[in-house]
């Protein structure tokens, strides 16, 4: 099993529609959780980082599942500007040391 | 409002050149990594730092060199650069916090 795994893609939505990714882990000891962004030839982004209750941010919700392992990012409302790789990194340790990505999952949204 | 900087950021070399991909933090950070990300794949760590004086391998190190003499710099060094080496260098840093990423170096060895 590959350590971080992500949906694979590309998810083609119309604006306005709700899409939804997923990630499953491998290492049931890890401490911490984030979605990154990537936009085409750039750098990552961080996103959001993902709590254990759950979190919000604008259009964007994360949620964390550590029994089954398993994170997810819903975007509502698509904007063309979401339009991105969306990558899962999670942080096996307590500290910060080392993170493990995803390869990511690519969102096109379209008008 | 620097972040972390690295240069260059286009480079062509030819097999068997050597050079430096520079990276330098304003962010007083210990954790400093180098990256590559070949196309459609995911990023993999090359080396990381978790202090002045003190670098590791990560998983993809072969062919590749570090050293961490300050806190801001955290330079890369291919020594003899083969096609393989071709891709798209990120460094990023990191303290009590999660990384932040460079805007990156593409890199082609003909």
């Amino acid at each position: 099993r590959k350590e971080v795994e992500q949906d694979p893609g590309p998810f083609n939505v119309p604006e306005g529609a709700t899409v939804a990714f997923n990630c499953t882990y491998s290492n049931s000891a890890s401490q911490s959780f984030f979605w990154y962004r990537q936009d085409c030839r750039k750098e990552p982004k961080l996103l959001m980082s993902v709590y254990s209750s759950g979190n919000e941010d604008g259009r964007f919700t994360a949620q964390l599942n550590r029994a089954s392992q398993y994170i997810s990012l819903l975007i509502r409302d698509s904007k063309l500007s979401d339009s991105a790789t969306y990558l899962c990194v999670v942080n096996p340790t307590s500290g910060y040391s080392t993170l493990t990505f995803g390869k990511g999952t690519m969102l096109l949204v379209s008008p | 409002n620097a972040g972390v900087t690295q240069t260059p950021k286009f480079r062509i070399l030819k097999i068997g050149q050597s050079m430096t991909l520079q990276c330098t933090q304003d962010m007083n950070h210990n954790y400093m990594y180098w990256y590559r990300q070949d196309p459609g794949m995911g990023l993999k760590l090359i080396y990381y730092s978790v202090g002045a004086g003190i670098t590791d391998k990560g998983e993809v190190p072969n062919g590749y060199n570090v050293s961490r003499s300050t806190t801001e710099d955290f330079p890369l060094r291919l020594e003899l650069a083969a096609p393989s080496q071709t891709s798209v260098y990120f460094c990023a840093s990191g303290g009590n916090q999660p990384q932040h990423f460079g805007d990156g170096t593409r890199l082609s060895i003909l």
